[in-house]
């Protein structure tokens, strides 16, 4: 099955600074890989999400980027702000109807 | 439009006891249903998933177990807790043929 790893576990910032979380995939197969935002104590939620026909996806202060080839996507965060402060999870899919493998999370964590 | 409901958010049962999490999705047909535990508030481990009534996959052995008893109504159930089983568990849905994957408020186990 699909094993996504995802790193680094935590991550400090300075607010205004850029940060970067990075994850590979194992299953060539996986063509869908969204990023979540989880605030404490409350449900993950969507951020941003990018199909593999596409190499970058940007909204915003926020960018994923993909590279099939070598298995891995990251996720940039620039000029961040204290509430950007959260867990975020990357995961894998093999697009509609196939369940979404998560990577371990990573704290972000931005100092004012 | 579509909402998750999840419920109880708080629960502390013994150990030994039985345990049954209710997940209903409104505003939808025919959803994919997925249930996940968080421990110590990171990494998403998927339990169940299901694409339909009667359809269930269970990814992880354990002492839990879910049911459809409804098209949009997903059940997690355990008949003898053990300590190992406290983590906050969440629901979470996708349309047939949809990505994108959305969450439950969660509920947080406290197995003592």
């Amino acid at each position: 099955g699909e094993n996504v790893e995802q790193h680094p576990s935590t991550l400090s910032v300075q607010e205004g600074d850029s940060a970067v979380i990075k994850c590979t995939y194992s299953d060539s197969a996986s063509n869908y890989f969204p990023w979540y935002k989880q605030e404490l104590g409350k449900r993950p939620q969507l951020i941003i999400d990018i199909r593999s026909n596409v190499g970058e996806k940007k909204d915003q202060r926020i960018a994923v980027t993909l590279n099939k080839t070598a298995k891995h996507f990251s996720l940039h965060i620039t000029e961040t702000q204290p509430e950007d402060s959260a867990v975020y999870f990357c995961a894998a899919s093999q697009g509609s109807n196939y369940k979404l493998t998560f990577g371990k999370g990573t704290l972000l964590t931005v100092n004012p | 439009s579509q909402t998750i409901h999840q419920w109880p958010a708080t629960l502390v049962q013994p150990v030994g006891s039985p345990l049954s999490l209710e997940c209903t999705v409104e505003g939808t047909s025919n959803p994919n249903l997925y249930w996940y535990r968080q421990a110590a508030g990171r990494g998403l481990q998927l339990l169940f998933y299901s694409i339909g009534i009667d359809q269930i996959s269970s990814e992880v052995p354990q002492n839990l177990s879910a049911s459809r008893p409804q098209d949009r109504q997903f059940i997690l159930s355990s008949k003898k807790l053990l300590l190992s089983d406290s983590g906050f568990y969440l629901c979470a849905w996708s349309v047939q043929g949809g990505f994108e994957a959305f969450f439950g408020q969660g509920t947080r186990l406290t197995v003592v």
